[in-house]
Formats: C-alpha cells, sequence, structure tokens
C-alpha cells in the first residue's frame, strides 16, 4: 500500500459542484501539503498544515478549503468548482525537524471541472 | 519571497550522454535546502537528490549529481549516462530551512516550472 493515498484518483464534475479531494498516510509524517499542477506552472501551494492545529494559506489559495481531521488525514475542498480549477492535484507529507526531509507524494488526483 | 525558474521547458539527450537541467533561485535567506524531483509520464513525484545551502560539498545521488553554485543561486542537476528510462519531467523545489517565530513559513516546498527531459536512444 501506498505511504501516502488520494482519493479519488480522477474525477470529472460540474461547474458550481462541491468536491472534496482526500488524502491519508501512514507515514506518520506531522506535515501535508495540497498542490495543483498546470502544464508550464509546475506545482504550486494551496494549503499546508504542519499539524492537526495548524493549517495555512499557499500561494494560490482562493476557492479552496481544507480540513486536517487527524495527523493523518488532510482534506481539500473546492466549494464551488470552476474549469479552471481542472488539473492533478497532489497531497504531499514531510517530517518535522530534519532540514533534508523530502516530500513524499500521493499518486495525484486528476480533476476535471467541466 | 521564495522563487524557482528553470528556464528549459524541454530538453534532448542521446542515451548514454550526459544532461545537465538548470534550475535558479531567489531568496533572501541564508539556510535553506534545495530537492530534484522527477514525474514519469505515469504521474508520481520521485524524490532524486537534495543539497543544503551550507553544505561543502555538491549532493550526488548515483547518476544524478548537484552543480550547487551558491553565489550564482544555481542548482542545476546533471545525470550521467543517461538512460530511456530518464525520459520525465524534472522539478526543482526549495525550502526554507531553520525554524522562525511564527514557524509558519518554514517548510513549505516551492516548485519551479519543471523541464520536460526526452532520451533518444
Amino acid at each position: 500500500d501506498a505511504d501516502v493515498t488520494q482519493t479519488p484518483r480522477n474525477r470529472i464534475t460540474k461547474t458550481g459542484k462541491r468536491i472534496m479531494l482526500e488524502c491519508s498516510q501512514t507515514k506518520g509524517h506531522d506535515r501535508m501539503y495540497w498542490y495543483r499542477q498546470d502544464p508550464g506552472l509546475g506545482l504550486r501551494l494551496i494549503y499546508y498544515s504542519f499539524d492537526v492545529k495548524d493549517i495555512n494559506k499557499g500561494e494560490i489559495s482562493d476557492g479552496y478549503s481544507v480540513s486536517r481531521q487527524a495527523q493523518a488525514k488532510f482534506s481539500l475542498s473546492l466549494e464551488s468548482a470552476i474549469p479552471n480549477q481542472t488539473a492533478l492535484y497532489f497531497c504531499a507529507t514531510s517530517e518535522t525537524g530534519r532540514e533534508a526531509a523530502e516530500a513524499f507524494f500521493g499518486q495525484g488526483t486528476r480533476l476535471t471541472v467541466v | 519571497a521564495q522563487k524557482i525558474t528553470q528556464t528549459q521547458p524541454g530538453m534532448f539527450v542521446q542515451e548514454k550522454e550526459a544532461v545537465t537541467l538548470d534550475c535558479t533561485y531567489d531568496t533572501s535567506d541564508q539556510s535553506y535546502g534545495l530537492f530534484w524531483y522527477k514525474q514519469p509520464s505515469s504521474g508520481e513525484m520521485i524524490f532524486l537528490i537534495y543539497q543544503g545551502s551550507y553544505d561543502e560539498q555538491n549532493a550526488t545521488e548515483g547518476r544524478y549529481s548537484l552543480n550547487f553554485q551558491k553565489a550564482r543561486k544555481s542548482a542545476n542537476l546533471v545525470i550521467s549516462a543517461s538512460q530511456l528510462g530518464d525520459s520525465a519531467m524534472y522539478f526543482c523545489a526549495m525550502r526554507k530551512r531553520g525554524s522562525n517565530a511564527g514557524g509558519t513559513s518554514y517548510g513549505k516546498l516551492t516548485f519551479g516550472q519543471g523541464t520536460i527531459l526526452t532520451v533518444h536512444p
């Protein structure tokens, strides 16, 4: 089983619908992140959480919200999906306190808003 | 604010040759870490190599090495003896090192736009 699991893997939704992307991890990491990937723009940070009680906006948080239900779970919601939120979404985790700690990524969720 | 720039949208290399993927960064911080990730066509993100800003030697991991030039703020990835399986998207990323009073900016990873590498047989 993957250390960082995202569900669903693919989703097509209609404009205006609410959708939730879920992420769970077995790494035991406190830090979790949500990124979106768009061609030519790389990965951009949406939200990040350094522990269950700590939630921070990233560079492109408008139109998104998150919930850190437990150390292992971090969900991303699109309250009212719009077509320009069509993208590949990644959840990631990393250790606290180790400077060289790389981020571990989920398999990605490909979201299409029509 | 941190910024990562990868100026090569696409690169081509012959199998068994070496290739350098460019990465420049902009930060006012003195302590930071630099990462490279590989994304094959299957989509997963694979960590390749890490370089700390105070590391005296360039990082190496197998066929990957990082040409770190701190004064020029560049952290180029060198892949030696390219293989067909190296064809992928490559991302450079940076993270501030150390902690600050608020603690909220330490640890987030900022990515560049990526470079698509194609290895020809």
